[in-house]
């Protein structure tokens, strides 16, 4: 049981050039999130997918989009990556249980844009 | 715009001593309310969650929530240096499966 997990680890993109974050939970969870953390501004929530087949903006939606590939797997696309993106980014996974809703959260993808 | 706000630290305390994390937030309907641990590199762990007014304990953390204050609270009693790390506030929203983040607060034990 690997709970989250998160490909890459740490990438380096120039300005303009796209990639994919990828994310997968094996926890049989409904809900996924994208959030990027930046110092001293805590994590704030790029997009989400209450269940499979649905997507919605968060907080920071501009510049990614997202796929909900099935219901293990949520994928964050930057476009054309700018230096604002520079950040850490962080995929999450809950269930409902009453008003419980823990997350789950990957170990971070490390992304610095030149 | 939903609000939580923390003080961002660094608080530092010494070993043994009682930490107190405080949070506040500004949407008055929420009803659940949590507090992660981040260790520098890492990524947030859940440590407590709450939604009744009051106290929870669980092992050396209380988790404090006063619903007519917005105000909640995370207690660490004896801490240790392997306590350091940034705290986060979370609150659910009314309505939804989102939880909002406080952008955290450093605490530092010091041994």
């Amino acid at each position: 049981n690997a709970g989250v997990t998160q490909t890459p680890k740490f990438q380096v993109l120039k300005t303009g050039q796209s990639m994919t974050l990828q994310c997968a939970q094996d926890m049989n969870h409904n809900s996924m999130y994208w959030y990027r953390q930046d110092p001293g501004m805590g994590l704030r929530l790029i997009y989400y997918s209450a269940s499979e087949g649905t997507t919605d903006k968060g907080e920071v939606p501009n510049g990614y989009n997202v796929s909900r590939l099935n219901k293990r797997e949520f994928s964050l696309r930057l476009e054309s990556a700018a230096p604002s993106q520079t950040s850490v980014y962080f995929c999450a996974s809950s269930e409902h249980v009453l008003r419980q809703e823990t997350q789950y959260f990957g170990p971070g993808t490390r992304l610095l844009v030149l | 715009q939903k609000e939580v706000e923390q003080n961002s630290g660094p608080l530092s305390v010494p070993e043994g001593a009682i930490a107190s994390l405080n949070c506040t937030y500004s949407d008055r309907g929420s009803q659940s309310f949590f507090w992660y641990r981040q260790y520098s590199g890492k990524s947030p762990e859940l440590i407590m969650f709450i939604y009744s007014n009051g106290d929870k304990e669980d092992g050396r953390f209380t988790a404090q929530l006063n619903k007519a204050s917005q105000y909640v609270s995370l207690l660490i009693r004896d801490s240790q240096p392997s306590d350091s790390a940034t705290y986060l506030c979370a609150v659910k929203e009314e309505y939804g499966n989102k939880l909002v983040f406080g952008a955290g607060t450093i605490l530092r034990v010091k041994s």
